[in-house]
């Protein structure tokens, strides 16, 4: 069974641009949650679709946004970048919710300048 | 706010040496598991604790989950270099949103 994806990989933007972020989960699991790493901050929970739903979200901007698509697969967007976004994206994917087992992606390294 | 702290923050350990790692709630946890992160890896599940007091072993590694459900630890007996990352604990908080709160991790270097 195919592992958690993301794409891209890595991602050079300048400030006040956007971007968005893409994640597969694993085939058959509904859950799909996004944390921010980094250094200084460690792993920061941004937020857990389930089902199409956001069902949690952590305190980060509302520049900051995500969704879920009917397959699972789920997208997160990020608006008016600033340097602080610099970090590593990783994305979760859980069978049900996110209190189960959580299987990461290979995440989205996005520095900003 | 609700918190899950770990220490230590560093490690540097001789191989061979024991380590341990410790995750404490501030408030009770439902199940705690513990990811490990390699260098420039992502995190991968290790165990997930449920029952108050409850011992998981996985060969050299021991985890514990304590009785008031609000701690945790990670002892790994006689390092190796393959035991180089990150441990991460994670607690799930019984509140109506069901949280899954990460700890900051503990990184764990072993000199051969």
């Amino acid at each position: 069974k195919a592992g958690v994806t993301q794409t891209p990989r890595y991602l050079i933007k300048t400030r006040g641009q956007q971007v968005t972020l893409s994640c597969s989960p694993i085939s058959g699991h509904r859950s799909v949650s996004w944390y921010q790493q980094t250094p200084g901050q460690g792993l920061q929970f941004l937020f857990e679709y389930f089902s199409e739903t956001q069902r949690n979200k952590g305190n980060f901007p509302g520049r900051f946004s995500g969704r879920q698509f009917s397959n699972s697969r789920s997208e997160m967007n990020v608006s008016t970048l600033e340097l602080g976004d610099s970090a590593l994206y990783l994305c979760a994917s859980s069978l049900l919710r996110q209190q189960e087992t959580q299987y990461f992606g290979p995440g989205t390294r996005l520095l900003v300048l | 706010g609700q918190q899950v702290m770990q220490i230590p923050q560093y490690q540097h350990v001789q191989e061979g040496e024991d380590f341990t790692t410790y995750c404490n709630s501030s408030t009770t946890l439902s199940n705690i598991q513990w990811y490990k992160q390699r260098p420039g890896g992502h995190p991968v599940f290790l165990i997930q604790l449920v029952k108050s007091g409850e011992v998981k072993k996985q060969k050299r590694l021991t985890f514990q989950f304590g009785e008031a459900k609000k701690n945790s630890s990670l002892h790994i007996t006689a390092t190796q270099t393959t035991d180089v990352g990150t441990y991460f604990c994670a607690g799930r908080v019984e509140t109506s949103y069901d949280k899954v709160i990460f700890g900051p991790g503990t990184s764990l270097s072993v000199i051969p």
